[in-house]
């Protein structure tokens, strides 16, 4: 059981760069999660989706867009890559809506735009 | 300004050792809280969920507690192991569509 796959692990990626981050999750969770982790901050929410075909906006959405295709898949792309945008970003996912259910996450990827 | 404040931010504290780290929040309305385990270079990992009528729960020889009514947690560890070094979030449920809160976290090293 995998759970969570998060791809790649790393990326070095120059300004002005478009990026793609990948997840996967096998667990048939219907809500997934975008978040960025920096150094003495907690995690923020980048993007969310509560279920196949939607998408919402969290706490840090400019600069990433999100789409949700189908259940097991959500990328995250930066169209523009910034220094700013330097960070680990994790994906998670859970049965249903984050406020009840346990949320897991992917082990992150950790990105830097020089 | 964090809904969520944990302290201390780091500790260091000797195999076998007991300790205890604290989660102070303002999130209102409250619906659950949670703390998370997250090891170096991984994601975090869930250790508790408890809702507002809980006011302790445990895993192993982790235990949280909840009040409520001063919005605040503490989480502690008993005879801790070296595979106890990790950083500890704690993280507030409470907007109705199911946002969460996450505290920055505390970073604890557990030394031979």
């Amino acid at each position: 059981i995998a759970g969570i796959t998060q791809a790649p692990t790393s990326q070095i990626l120059a300004a002005g760069r478009r990026m793609t981050l990948r997840c996967t999750q096998d667990m048939r969770h219907n809500a997934m999660y975008w978040y960025r982790q920096d150094l003495g901050l907690g995690l923020r929410l980048i993007h969310y989706s509560n279920t196949a075909g939607t998408t919402g906006k969290g706490e840090v959405p400019d600069g990433y867009s999100v789409s949700r295709a189908n259940t097991d898949d959500f990328p995250l792309t930066l169209a523009s890559a910034v220094p700013s945008q330097t960070s680990v970003y994790f994906c998670a996912s859970s049965p249903a809506g984050a406020k009840h259910n346990e949320q897991f996450f992917g082990p992150g990827t950790r990105l830097t735009v020089l | 300004k964090n809904q969520v404040e944990q302290s201390p931010q780091s500790l260091i504290i000797l195999e076998g050792k007991n300790c205890t780290l604290q989660c102070n929040y303002t999130v209102s309305p409250f619906s659950n809280l949670r703390w998370y385990k997250q090891d170096t270079g991984r994601g975090p990992v869930s250790l508790t969920i408890m809702t507002f009528s809980e006011n302790t729960k445990s895993n192993g020889r982790y235990t949280a507690t909840l009040d409520a009514d001063t919005k605040q947690s503490s989480l502690h560890i008993t005879a801790s192991q070296l595979s106890d070094s990790a950083s500890y979030i704690c993280v507030v449920s409470g907007e109705s569509w199911g946002k969460l809160q996450f505290g920055a976290g505390t970073q604890v090293v557990v030394t031979p």
